[in-house]
Formats: C-alpha cells, structure tokens, sequence
C-alpha cells in the first residue's frame, strides 16, 4: 500500500460548483498534514495546513480524521484559476515529507 | 522573508555530458534542503536531503550526486547524464522537516 494515496482526477468541475478531495495515509504515527497547489509547470506552493479540527481559509476548508487516516480539500464556488493539481503531504515526524502523486483539477466556464 | 533561488530555469543537455544545478537559501540559516526529480505527468520524487553542511542523504540509487558546501547552498551533480535523467528538478528548504518551500525549478532535458 502507498504511504499516500489519491485519486488522480482529473476533476472536471464547472465554475461556482463545490468539489472535494480525499486522501489516505498509512502511517498511523503520521503527525502533520499539508495542501499544496501545483500549477502546470511550476513549482508546488503550500495552500494550507491540516488541523485536527479542521481550518478553513476562505473558500478552501481542510479536515483530517485520524481514527480513518484520510485527510480532505474542500473548495467551494470554484474559479477557473483553481485549475491545478493538489498534492496532500504527510509529515511523518524526523524525516522527510511525503508526498501523494496529486489530484488534478480542471474548473471549466 | 525566505526566499530560494534556483538555475538555470531550462537546460539542455547531451548523453554523456556533466550536470551541475545550484540552490540558494536567502533569509534563514540551518535549513534543510532537498532535491526533487518530477518527470512529465507524474509526481515528486525525493532524491537527496541534508540537515546541515556536508551531510547528504540519498533516497534513491542513481548517476547523481547531491553536495552542500555552505549552510545554505545545495549543489545537484552528475557526472555523465542519461536520457532518463530529463524532468524538472525542484531544489526546496524547511525548517526542520516540516512544511517544505520550493524554488521555481530547472527543467532539464538530455538528448
């Protein structure tokens, strides 16, 4: 099983929809989780951190359930510059991140 | 403010030639570095790290070399490339490992 799994999309969505991302991690000892927004051909940046009870930053809500070992993205009223790919990272304690292979989402007008 | 500085933006290379790519760190000291090798479509590759000067973990058996002469240089080398050794090389710090920041890349391409 891979550390950390999502599904690969893509996510076809029209502007102003609401869509939601899921991810798995397998690493019950996993302490801090990430979003990170990759654009095509650019660099991934960091859009948000996971806490245990949930944070929101305007129209991106992110939650984590330990007792399942899944982490999720909500977006809400999608624009067209969501279109991306949304990477969940795991941070496992004294070694590297962890990265999923990405969720690529298209917001279509 | 941190800022993480790569080059070049695009390269490209020969079979058989060498590869050297530089990262710097602005802003901060002690920092972990990292490697990263992403090809076409597909997802992150962690390639080296380092917690401090002269200490290199490899992650991944390979024709690369990772070193970091200073704090807050990391140096990516290899010594005769390979056509499998085309993608976009992402160089990124932490502190600690924790949320990591990327610089905006190299995009190599060996022929």
């Amino acid at each position: 099983r891979k550390e950390v799994e999502q599904d690969p999309g893509p996510f076809n969505v029209p502007e102003g929809a609401t869509v939601a991302f899921n991810c798995t991690y397998s690493n019950s000892a996993s302490q801090s989780f990430f979003w990170y927004r990759q654009d095509c051909r650019k660099e991934p940046k960091l859009l948000m951190s996971v806490y245990s009870s949930g944070n929101e930053d305007g129209r991106f809500t992110a939650q984590l359930n330990r007792a399942s070992q899944y982490i999720s993205l909500l977006i809400r009223d999608s624009k067209l510059s969501d279109s991306a790919t949304y990477l969940c990272v795991v941070n496992r304690g004294n070694t590297p991140l962890v990265f999923g292979k990405g969720t690529r989402l298209s917001v279509i007008a | 403010s941190q800022t993480i500085h790569q080059w070049p933006a695009t390269l490209v290379q020969p079979v058989g030639s060498p590869l050297s790519l530089e990262c710097t760190v602005e802003g901060t000291s002690n920092p972990n570095l990292y490697w990263y090798r992403q090809a076409a479509g597909r997802g992150l590759q962690l390639l080296f790290y380092s917690v401090g000067i002269g200490q290199i973990s490899s992650e991944v058996p390979q024709n690369l070399s990772a070193s970091r002469p200073q704090d807050r240089q990391f140096i990516l080398s290899s010594k005769k490339l390979l056509l499998s050794d085309s993608g976009f090389y992402l160089c990124a710090w932490s502190p600690g490992h924790n949320e990591q920041f990327f610089g905006p890349g190299t995009r190599l391409t060996v022929l």
